[in-house]
């Protein structure tokens, strides 16, 4: 099946500095996902990305669809200490379900202040 | 205020017990999920609801049993499992199935089996 690579697995970082991570796939998906997950809690949804190319933003966070749609990447700008999280890319394969998520494996990301 | 909520948060469990894991959505969605998440494994679907009809069960073995009594209640009943089922299981729902609906997921049940 298919299988999303997200690196880095993990990041520790200074208050105030930007953040990179990303998903890569050997095959073509038509939506990914960005989620945070904070301890003890489920996944929430931070950016829904729809069409290749596609550049959104959610505040200090912005995500971006691939040209090729085999990848995405998240960036977050002058961090702060509640980013702290695993933050987890999902998509979702070309000619499969609608609702039938494959998720990365996670990036935790520590906010040292 | 959570629109799904789950519990218990916390199960033990031994090998023979039968337990069952509840999932409450208040968010008048139509869908339901179960998912496993591991530690160092990607979140991996087990069972899909919709309009109270199962309609995905991703190879899940038989000792895990979904019910879906009604579209804002779901269950996970347990038997006979293994201590490798140990894992945080995480209810969502979704308004429906489609593209664009997305997934609201619960707080999770950490399950560990001895």
């Amino acid at each position: 099946g298919q299988q999303l690579n997200q690196s880095p697995q993990s990041m520790f970082i200074q208050e105030g500095e930007d953040v990179s991570m990303n998903c890569t796939s050997s095959s073509i998906f038509n939506t990914w996902l960005w989620y945070k997950q904070d301890p003890g809690e489920g996944p929430v949804l931070l950016i829904a990305l729809y069409k290749a190319g596609e550049l959104t933003s959610n505040g200090r966070l912005t995500a971006q669809f691939g040209i090729t749609r085999k990848d995405s990447f998240l960036n977050i700008s002058a961090s702060i200490p509640s980013d702290v999280g695993i933050y987890f890319c999902a998509g979702l394969p070309l000619g499969g379900s609608n609702y039938k998520l494959t998720f990365g494996k996670g990036t935790l990301l520590t906010v040292n202040p | 205020e959570t629109g799904v909520t789950q519990t218990p948060r916390h199960l033990v469990m031994g090998m023979t017990n039968k337990k069952s894991l509840k999932c409450e959505q208040h968010l008048g969605h139509n869908a339901m999920y179960w998912y496993k998440q591991s530690a160092k494994k990607p979140l991996e679907l087990m069972f899909v609801y919709s309009l109270e009809e199962r309609v995905e069960n991703n190879s899940v073995p038989s000792r895990f049993s979904p019910e879906c009594p009604n579209s804002s209640h779901l269950f996970l009943h347990l038997h006979t499992l293994q201590p490798e089922d140990s894992a945080l299981y995480l209810c969502a729902s979704s308004q429906g199935t489609g593209l664009s609906s997305e997934q609201f997921f619960g707080p999770g049940t950490r399950l560990t089996v001895l």
